[in-house]
C-alpha cells in the first residue's frame, strides 16, 4: 500500500499565474476527492470523482477551478488566474466505493499565491 | 450533513489515557461516525469509525453512546505523537466527508 501521493507539496505563484496540482490515490481505490484547507480550520470539501465521472462539484469551487481524472487514475486541480485567497493547503483522498467508506488523504499540497 | 459539537482544545498527561467527545445529534441512522486526526503539517489519519458498537484497533477505541448522539474517542495511554486536531465525522456510505474545527490535543510530558 503505497499511500496517496500528491505533487508538488509545496508551490509559490504569482497572482494571476494558473497551477495545476496531481494527485496518485491508492491503486484499487476508485473513488478520488480534492479538499481544501485554510490555516485554523478543517478541510473543506471541493470535489470527488467515482472512475472518471465527477459526481459532485461544492460551491466552493469556482469556475477558475477545473478538476480532471482522465481514465480514472490518477486527478489533476487546476488554478486559473490565481488570488490570494486561493493560498490553502489542497488536500486528496481516495476510497473504494461504499463499504465502510474510509478515506486516506495525501499529505497535501500547499498554495502561496504572493 | 449531521453537525457536530467537539471541544477547541484538550490538555492530557502523557502515559495518562485521554477521552475526546463529540456531540452529534442529527446523526441519521446509517451513517457511520469516523474519526480522524491531523498532525501539523500533514493530511488527516484514519484513526477509527463505528457504526453502532464500539469498537477498538490499535490505535484507539471509540465509544458509541446507545442513542448515537455522541460518541467518545479513547486513546488508552497519550503518548507525545498523539498531540494533533481530533475530528469527529458522521457520514453516510458513499458521500463526501464535511469535517469541523475539531479537537485540538495537547499532551503534556
Amino acid at each position: 500500500d503505497t499511500g496517496v501521493s500528491q505533487d508538488p507539496r509545496h508551490k509559490i505563484t504569482k497572482r494571476g499565474q494558473n497551477v495545476t496540482f496531481r494527485c496518485d490515490p491508492i491503486s484499487e481505490h476508485n473513488r478520488l476527492y480534492w479538499y481544501r484547507q485554510t490555516l485554523g480550520q478543517g478541510p473543506e470539501f471541493l470535489t470527488y470523482f467515482q472512475n472518471e465521472a465527477q459526481l459532485e462539484k461544492s460551491r466552493l469551487l469556482s469556475d477558475r477551478f477545473s478538476a480532471e481524472r482522465p481514465k480514472g487514475s490518477f486527478s489533476t486541480l487546476e488554478i486559473q488566474r490565481t488570488e490570494q485567497g486561493d493560498s490553502a493547503m489542497y488536500l486528496c483522498a481516495s476510497s473504494l466505493r461504499g463499504g465502510r467508506n474510509t478515506i486516506y488523504f495525501g499529505e497535501g499540497s500547499w498554495l502561496t499565491v504572493v | 450533513d449531521a453537525k457536530t459539537t467537539q471541544p477547541n482544545s484538550m490538555e492530557s498527561n502523557e502515559e495518562e489515557p485521554v477521552h475526546l467527545p463529540c456531540n452529534h445529534s442529527t446523526i441519521s441512522g446509517t451513517d457511520y461516525i469516523h474519526w480522524y486526526r491531523q498532525l501539523p503539517s500533514q493530511g488527516p489519519e484514519y484513526v477509527i469509525h463505528g457504526l453502532t458498537s464500539n469498537v477498538n484497533n490499535r490505535m484507539a477505541s471509540l465509544a458509541i453512546a446507545e442513542d448515537r448522539k455522541s460518541s467518545t474517542l479513547i486513546l488508552h495511554r497519550a503518548t507525545l505523537r498523539d498531540a494533533a486536531v481530533y475530528y469527529c465525522i458522521p457520514s453516510n456510505t458513499g458521500n463526501q466527508f464535511y469535517f469541523g474545527t475539531g479537537t485540538s490535543l495537547t499532551v503534556i510530558p
